[in-house]
């Protein structure tokens, strides 16, 4: 399909496991964020990619948490050593370039036991 | 800090009425404003921006307005219909520019036939 894909869909995992989450935004699209969303929340947002570079990483919660994207396409979210805070639903999204509309995908629903 | 407020009770109004949504924010001056629209389960999408410049912007049914005194902005939707029923959130720019959203909670609307 032609808009952003997530994957996985669900990720369950133990405590103390680290975890990878991807994201496929929409071919052409410079800029890539990544978002997480905890029950009945906004959106976090997390950090921004405008080609392969991440701005501004203000947004990650802690030094467990990292995002890198290469050949200005696919991105992935490592988030090392998961804690039960980290369950939340985390979002992908993709523009044009920067001060767009942004197209979400899916998201990755992350459940730490 | 930024801050967004939405409404966090739901908002419930019979089909043909008009539907109005608040968002107000405090500590910035954002360069532009967002509206999307999430279903349960569904990553955000986009419905409307609306810049610092800019008192109202309309979409069919959609009317945005941007109070930058006020630091509100309201959302309607005419004419409403059962299938208008979803969350609605508020999104703020941030960074000047480099499309940097911090999202409200949101506001359900429930439409009733």
């Amino acid at each position: 399909g032609a808009g952003v894909s997530q994957s996985p869909s669900n990720k369950v995992t133990e405590k103390g496991k680290d975890v990878e989450l991807r994201c496929d935004p929409i071919s052409g699209h410079t800029a890539l964020y990544w978002y997480r969303q905890s029950l009945g929340q906004g959106l976090e947002f997390l950090i921004y990619f405008q080609g392969n570079s991440a701005p501004d990483k203000s947004g990650l919660p802690s030094d467990r948490f990292s995002a890198e994207r290469t050949g200005g396409s696919v991105s992935t979210l490592t988030i090392q050593r998961t804690q039960q805070e980290d369950s939340a639903v985390y979002l992908c999204a993709s523009s044009p370039g920067l001060g767009d509309e942004q197209f979400f995908g899916p998201g990755t629903r992350l459940t730490v036991l | 800090s930024q801050k967004i407020e939405q409404n966090s009770e739901a908002l419930n109004i019979q089909e043909g009425k008009t539907a109005t949504l608040t968002c107000n924010y405090t500590n910035y001056s954002p360069a532009y404003l967002q509206w999307y629209r999430q279903d349960p389960g569904r990553g955000p999408v986009f419905l409307l921006l609306i810049r610092e410049n800019e008192k109202e912007k309309r979409k069919e049914r959609l009317k945005v307005t941007f109070d930058t005194t006020l630091k509100q902005s309201l959302f309607h939707i005419t004419a409403s219909q059962p299938a208008d029923s979803a969350t609605y959130l508020c999104a703020l720019e941030f960074s000047g520019g480099y499309n940097k959203l911090i999202f409200g909670a949101g506001t359900r609307l429930a439409v009733h036939p």
